[in-house]
């Protein structure tokens, strides 16, 4: 089977960092994405780790470690606009297809 | 300009009804996706199409059926509906990288 964990609501305050867990345990791995949905909208996509290793943009950086099934999103400099849904997906076929995890969210206060 | 588009944005319907969602993107990606989101916001792959071509298809109930006339849209149908096939269905685009891009759902209730 397949399972992708991560903790389910963190709540932080503008301006700072969050940290956001993903760890993993599928049949195939080519990958692993992060998601952001904001309430009422559409999955949009944040990034990609191949590779073992740390990729940033912007104010959002996501790691991956393929020995240990885990990566992790970033995300600082808090703004209020990203209170949403954080879902990392592992690529896990030469398909494209992604399996998601069940998502964590985050709220921002002022 | 609306890059991933479907109809309708919701639906409410009684059980046992046939009901169909669209999508079409204008990106030019080969691939599309159909997911379902339920209650706890839990995302899961139904079908995906290669240029009109079958590649993936999960276990879903066979009540469920996707068609692609042509590889900038993808359909679903679903018949006799029942109460736990409510949920907000995403189509989704790709084309050679890894992103996929997402429709705004479709919000289906069944009654």
């Amino acid at each position: 089977g397949q399972s992708l964990e991560q903790p389910s609501e963190v709540t932080a305050v503008e301006g700072a960092i969050v940290q956001i867990n993903c760890t993993y345990q599928t049949s195939g791995f080519y990958g692993l994405s992060w998601y952001q949905q904001h309430d009422g909208g559409a999955p949009t996509f944040l990034s990609y780790n191949a590779l073992d290793g740390l990729e940033e943009t912007g104010r959002f950086s996501s790691f991956l470690s393929r020995s240990d099934s885990y990566g992790y999103l970033l995300l600082q400099e808090l703004q209020m606009k990203d209170s949403a849904s954080y879902f990392c997906a592992v690529r896990d076929d030469g398909n494209n297809r992604l399996a998601f995890g069940k998502g964590n969210q985050v709220v921002v206060i002022p | 300009d609306t890059a991933v588009s479907q109809t309708p944005k919701y639906l409410v319907t009684q059980m046992g009804n046939d009901k169909s969602i669209k999508c079409e993107q204008n990106l030019g990606h080969d691939t599309m996706y159909w997911y379902k989101q339920d209650s706890k916001k839990f995302l899961k792959i139904m079908f995906s199409y290669n240029n009109k071509e079958l590649i993936i298809n999960e276990t879903v109930p066979n009540r469920f059926s996707p068609k692609s006339p042509d590889k900038a849209h993808l359909n679903l149908h679903i018949n006799s509906l029942e109460l736990g096939d409510s949920a907000v269905y995403f189509c989704a685009s790709a084309g050679t990288s890894f992103e996929q891009f997402f429709g705004p759902g479709t919000r289906l209730t069944v009654l």
